[in-house]
């Protein structure tokens, strides 16, 4: 089968580093996305890779490691509006788009 | 408008109701999703359309009909639904479909309560 694995929740603090990791085993690859979403709220779009190494985006990177099976996404100095949840969504061979379930980021003062 | 728009916002209907959602993208964009986000769940893709053809179905029940009229509209309509189809639902639009890079841009989505 196919599957996304992230934290279902994760906890930091106002101002800190946080790494939000994702696995993921499918059927080929080509490449991974990342989304925001605000509860109530559409994802939207924060990062795409497709070849290994880190993406930097001003607060946010991705890494890729596609021998590992491996993302990570990195968000540095937090803010209060970075509390959301995380989506790891891979393209397999097929170019379908295989979504994990999330991962909510609680950020506390 | 820009992006991708979804009308209603917020549905309740009974199992033996009729209704449609609506989707309209204002992006120029080639193909467009249907989903369905259930709490803790991956997003279920759900139809996919390019170029106004059906290219994907997900076994998903034939209570759920898809239309696209056009390369910007795209319908979903309901009809005996039953009490395990309430969740987000969930539209989205790509540049092109079947190759990668194009990110998906969703819309804000309609929240189905079925009683």
């Amino acid at each position: 089968g196919q599957n996304i694995d992230q934290p279902t929740e994760m906890t930091a603090t106002e101002g800190a580093i946080v790494q939000i990791n994702c696995t993921y085993q499918t059927s080929g690859f080509n490449g991974l996305f990342w989304y925001q979403q605000h509860a109530g709220e559409a994802p939207t779009f924060l990062s795409y890779n497709v070849l290994d190494g880190l993406e930097e985006k001003g607060r946010f990177s991705s890494f890729l490691s596609r021998s590992k099976g491996y993302s990570y996404l990195l968000l540095k100095e937090l803010q209060m509006k970075d509390s959301a949840s995380y989506l790891c969504a891979v393209f397999n061979s097929n170019y379908q788009l295989i979504w994990g379930a999330g991962t909510k980021l609680i950020i506390k003062p | 408008e820009t992006g991708v728009t979804q009308t209603p916002r917020h549905l309740v209907m009974g199992m033996t109701n009729k209704k449609s959602l609506k989707c309209e993208q204002h992006l120029g964009h080639n193909a467009m999703y249907w989903y369905k986000q259930s709490a803790k769940k991956p997003l279920e893709l759900m139809f996919v359309y390019s170029l106004e053809e059906r290219v994907e179905n997900n076994s998903v029940p034939s209570r759920f009909s898809p239309e696209c009229p056009n390369s910007s509209h795209l319908f979903l309509h309901l009809h005996t639904l039953q009490p395990e189809d309430s969740a987000l639902y969930l539209c989205a639009s790509s540049q092109e479909w079947g190759t990668g890079g194009y990110e998906q841009y969703f819309g804000p989505g309609t929240r189905l309560t079925v009683t």
